[in-house]
């Protein structure tokens, strides 16, 4: 069964630091690759995501990740956080395996810039 | 863009009640719709897959019979929590797929908090 490792679970930042949230899958076949961002209080939104094509994606608000496929990682970078970006993230991978249709979630990573 | 309304955001049930979360969606057609538990500090966790007019498809160590879910439209799906425990408190969040607006692409709820006491 396909699962999916997020090695930081709490991450504190100054604004204007850079971030990178590390996000691993267990998985062999074809994958496509999300990243959600959940705000206090409020609903997931997705943040990016990878089907095909260049492995580096650009996502809302700043964010990109990069697809290894050798490492079996999707990593979010953002280069300069804001105060707003405080949130919780995850990182969430389907297989083909599944048909494409269930969404395994990693177990999040609590981010807080501070002002 | 797609919208997902949940409803009751908060409930607090006695134990040994039942409760029932109600997942729309406000204008798209959802085919299929997944439920997911996340507990503190913890993934989302899926529970089930329902699909419209069909029964649900329950993940391993989900018991169907406490946490029973009906799609019985492209617009609504509920799950009810039968004869609820303590240990059934969490945070419960719906998601539905939406092929028109965004192909593959899942819309969450924004979640129910349940507390059983």
């Amino acid at each position: 069964a396909q699962s999916v490792s997020q090695h930081n679970h709490h991450v504190i930042l100054s604004e204007a630091a850079s971030l990178e949230l590390g996000c691993n899958y267990s998985y062999g076949g074809t994958v496509n690759l999300f990243w959600y961002v959940q705000y206090p209080g409020q609903h997931l939104q997705l943040l990016l995501k990878y089907f095909s094509g260049d492995p580096l994606v650009k996502g809302i608000k700043g964010f990109e990740a990069e697809f290894i496929k050798s490492k079996f990682s999707f990593n979010l970078r953002k280069p300069s956080v804001q105060w707003s970006d405080t949130a919780e993230y995850f990182c969430a991978v389907r297989a083909s395996n599944t048909g494409f249709q269930k969404l395994v979630f990693g177990t999040g990573t609590r981010l807080l810039v501070s002002p | 863009g797609a919208v997902v309304s949940q409803h009751p955001s908060r409930v607090i049930c006695k134990s040994g009640t039942s409760v029932k979360i109600e997942c729309r969606s406000l204008d798209f057609q959802a085919t299929t719709m997944f439920w997911y538990r996340q507990f503190p500090k913890k993934s989302l966790m899926l529970m089930a897959t329902s699909n419209e007019g069909s029964k649900a498809t329950y993940e391993q160590g989900v018991e169907k019979d406490k946490f029973l879910i009906n799609h019985a439209s492209l617009t609504l799906s509920t799950l009810t929590v039968t004869s609820a425990h303590p240990e059934d408190s969490s945070f419960y969040i719906c998601s539905a797929r939406d092929r028109v607006v965004e192909p593959y692409g899942y819309t969450f709820g924004s979640g129910t908090r349940l507390t059983v006491v």
